[in-house]
C-alpha cells in the first residue's frame, strides 16, 4: 500500500520567516495530497489539498507545491505567525477510500 | 459545520478488557473512520465504512472490531484491550471517499494497564 514519508520531525522558524515542510509518497497512481493541522492538545483540522492535475496551490501564507515526478510535495507556510505553532500531517489518497497519513511535522513558531 | 463527537474523552481499562468506543456525526457523510494516532507513526486507519451496516477493513485492523449502525453512529470494539492498544483514537467523516475533507472528532485517549 501507499506510504507516506515526512522528513522533518520538528521544524523551528522565527516568526516572519517561512517554513517548509516535507513529503514524499510511494504510489504512483496517487492523485490527492491534504495536509491537516493539529494545535496543541487538540483534534486535527484541514488546512489544504492538492491534486495530481496541478503543480501548486495557494491558499493566503500556505502553499502547497507537487513534484510528480519526484513523487514529492510540501508545504510552505509563509510570514509565519505564533498560531502556525501546530503539527502538521501530509497525507496522500490511497485506493479510492482512504487516505494515508505521513508522522507528523512539529512546528514551532520562536518569537 | 461538520460535527463529530466521540465517547468517551477518556478511558482507562485493564489488560483483557472490553471496550468501546463511539463515534457520531450528523453532517450526513457517507464515509466514517477509526484512526489511531501514537507518536512518530502519525495517524493509521483501523478501520472504515462507507454506510449503515457496511465495514472497510484498514491498514492496522489487528484486534479491534467495528460497526456502522446507522448512517450517524460508528463504533470501534478492543474484546480483549492490551497495552499496545494504549494510544489516542480519532474518528472522522467525509461526504466521499478519501478525495475529500475529512471532518475529525476530539479523539479518545484509551490507556490499557
Amino acid at each position: 500500500g501507499e506510504k507516506v514519508e515526512q522528513h522533518e520531525s520538528t521544524l523551528s522558524v522565527r516568526e516572519g520567516d517561512s517554513a517548509v515542510i516535507n513529503c514524499t509518497y510511494t504510489d504512483t497512481a496517487s492523485s490527492y495530497f491534504p495536509w491537516y493541522k493539529q494545535e496543541a492538545g487538540k483534534s486535527l483540522h484541514f488546512v489544504i489539498d492538492i491534486r495530481s492535475n496541478v503543480d501548486r496551490k495557494q491558499s493566503q501564507r500556505l502553499i502547497v507545491l507537487l513534484d510528480k515526478k519526484a513523487k514529492r510535495f510540501s508545504l510552505h507556510i509563509t510570514a509565519t505567525q505564533p498560531e502556525d505553532s501546530a503539527i502538521y500531517f501530509c497525507a496522500a489518497r490511497y485506493g479510492n477510500e482512504k487516505i494515508t497519513f505521513g508522522a507528523g511535522t512539529k512546528l514551532t513558531i520562536k518569537p | 459545520e461538520a460535527a463529530v463527537t466521540q465517547s468517551p474523552r477518556n478511558k482507562v481499562t485493564v489488560t483483557g478488557g472490553n471496550v468501546t468506543l463511539s463515534c457520531r456525526q450528523t453532517n450526513s457523510h457517507n464515509y466514517m473512520y477509526w484512526y489511531r494516532q501514537d507518536t512518530g507513526h502519525g495517524l493509521r486507519l483501523i478501520h472504515y465504512s462507507y454506510g449503515a451496516g457496511n465495514l472497510q477493513i484498514g491498514d492496522v485492523p489487528d484486534g479491534y472490531k467495528a460497526t456502522r449502525t446507522t448512517q450517524e453512529d460508528f463504533f470501534l470494539l478492543l474484546e480483549l484491550a492490551s497495552p499496545s492498544q494504549t494510544s489516542l483514537y480519532f474518528c472522522a467523516s467525509s461526504d466521499t471517499g478519501g478525495s475529500y475533507e475529512q471532518y475529525f472528532g476530539p479523539g479518545t485517549r484509551l490507556t490499557v494497564l
